[in-house]
């Protein structure tokens, strides 16, 4: 059984602060790592993809990768209330390139 | 998710009854995806589809059947609704620039 791993939260950070996101996964044949944002009633939302070990930047946003200890996690600087959502990690199934699986997700809420 | 729709956004069936769920993109992408999301559960892959009338088997695939005849759609079917059944779907799009995949509005599902 492919697993991914999220801490459920609530994360509470204030306004301006680093809110710091984390996933574990159980595939080690997993090559590909996705976060997606989702605000209550709506539709997860693409927001980073890694592929490679170390760090990808995009905005505020901050993906890093560890294969060798099957950890992703996402950094959200100068942390906003329109952050607040919940943050879900997928990662592809190392036998089926093209399919994804997801964690539960973690809540995060930025206070002003 | 401009390019990607679904049908009905929302519907209320009574147990026993079949239901139909259809998810139509305009982004020419070769893979889709039928999702269900539940509190506790996260998001779980139920069938998807990696071209016309070719489909395969998620992790929660007991009691719906797809079928995929035009690029552009791919239909959902609860052969006889249950009260389980009750979720929110989504469909999701995927293949046509990599592994990642972006998601239709949902459809919220109630079986009395």
């Amino acid at each position: 059984q492919k697993e991914v791993e999220q801490n459920s939260g609530p994360l509470s950070v204030p306004e301006g602060a680093i809110a710091s996101l984390n996933c574990t996964y159980s595939d080690r044949g997993s090559q590909s790592f996705f976060w997606y944002r989702q605000y209550s009633g709506k539709s997860p939302e693409l927001i980073m993809f890694i592929y490679s070990n170390g760090d990808k930047e995009d905005g505020r946003f901050t993906a890093q990768l560890n294969k060798a200890s099957q950890y992703v996690s996402l950094l959200i600087r100068d942390s906003q209330p329109s952050d607040s959502a919940t943050y879900l990690c997928a990662v592809n199934n190392g036998g089926s390139n093209y399919k994804l699986t997801f964690g539960k997700g973690t809540l995060l809420t930025v206070n002003p | 998710d401009a390019g990607i729709t679904q049908s009905p956004r929302h519907k209320v069936t009574e147990t026993g009854t079949p239901v139909t769920l259809r998810c139509h993109q305009t982004e020419n992408h070769r893979y889709m995806y039928w999702y269900r999301q539940d509190p506790g559960h996260g998001l779980r892959l139920i069938h998807y589809s990696y071209g016309v009338k070719d489909t395969d088997k998620g992790e929660v695939s007991d009691g719906y059947s797809v079928s995929r005849s035009k690029t552009e759609d791919f239909l959902l079917t609860l052969e006889s609704a249950t009260s389980s059944q009750t979720s929110v779907y989504f469909c999701a799009i995927g293949g046509r620039t990599g592994l990642e995949q972006y998601f239709g509005p949902g459809t919220r599902l109630t079986v009395t």
